[in-house]
């Protein structure tokens, strides 16, 4: 019965690669995030969707694009892959209006490391 | 430009005792604020929230303060227990971003 899923939990790759993480919420939430968590723990929104429209995107670099198939899955490509990519990457979730204030519910996190 | 700060990244406290951690803010165009937990290896969880058009909310062993004059608010934690330990962050709600500092870790020692 988890509420906001991701795949893979670790993710070791080489730079230059490209790789994708998934991320899925049963909560029947309209918005979905992604964040990153870097090296000094600071916790940045790079994008929102909203019944699969983009409606956030913070001057995140090209080489990552999110994809929204349906309004429960959010999920992050990420293209040349490079050092600095290095972080974990959380997806959340919302509901319309938020009952305590645009409280949004996180996934587990998928730590990326690029070699 | 950090938006919001959490200015101690440690705190420690005995079992039992009051656990204050808190938060400061730039923007005055802010409308919530919202405290998170997180244990290791996890994503954070919503703890409690407060408006801003009110000064405190209180959800059990919780209270959040908000000193908007300030641009301040803390959490209390009353009594604190061991499985209090985690990492909390603040974080401000605006135009359906929330913006987070970066957390303090709390542990509290039996």
């Amino acid at each position: 019965d988890t509420a906001v899923s991701q795949t893979p939990k670790y993710l070791v790759t080489q730079m230059g690669n490209d790789k994708s993480i998934k991320c899925e919420q049963n909560l029947g939430h309209d918005t979905m995030y992604w964040y990153k968590q870097d090296s000094k723990k600071f916790l940045k929104i790079m994008f929102s969707y909203n019944n699969k429209e983009l409606i956030i995107n913070e001057t995140v670099p090209n080489r990552f694009s999110p994809k929204s198939p349906d309004k429960a899955h959010l999920n992050l490509h990420i293209n040349s892959l490079e050092l600095g990519d290095s972080a974990v990457y959380f997806c959340a979730s919302s509901p319309p209006t938020g009952v305590y204030g645009n409280e949004q519910f996180f996934g587990p996190g998928t730590r990326l490391t690029v070699l | 430009d950090q938006q919001v700060k959490q200015n101690s990244p440690s705190l420690s406290v005995q079992e039992g005792r009051i656990s204050i951690l808190n938060c400061d803010y730039t923007n005055s165009m802010f409308d919530y604020f919202l405290w998170y937990k997180k244990y290791p290896a996890e994503g954070p969880t919503f703890l409690i929230s407060i408006s801003s058009i009110k000064d405190k909310n209180e959800d059990g062993r919780f209270t959040v303060f908000l000193n908007k004059s300030a641009k301040h608010l803390s959490l209390h934690i009353v009594p604190s227990q061991p499985g209090d330990s985690a990492v909390y962050f603040c974080a401000a709600s605006a135009r359906g971003k929330l913006i987070f500092g970066q957390g303090t870790e709390l542990s509290v020692k039996p």
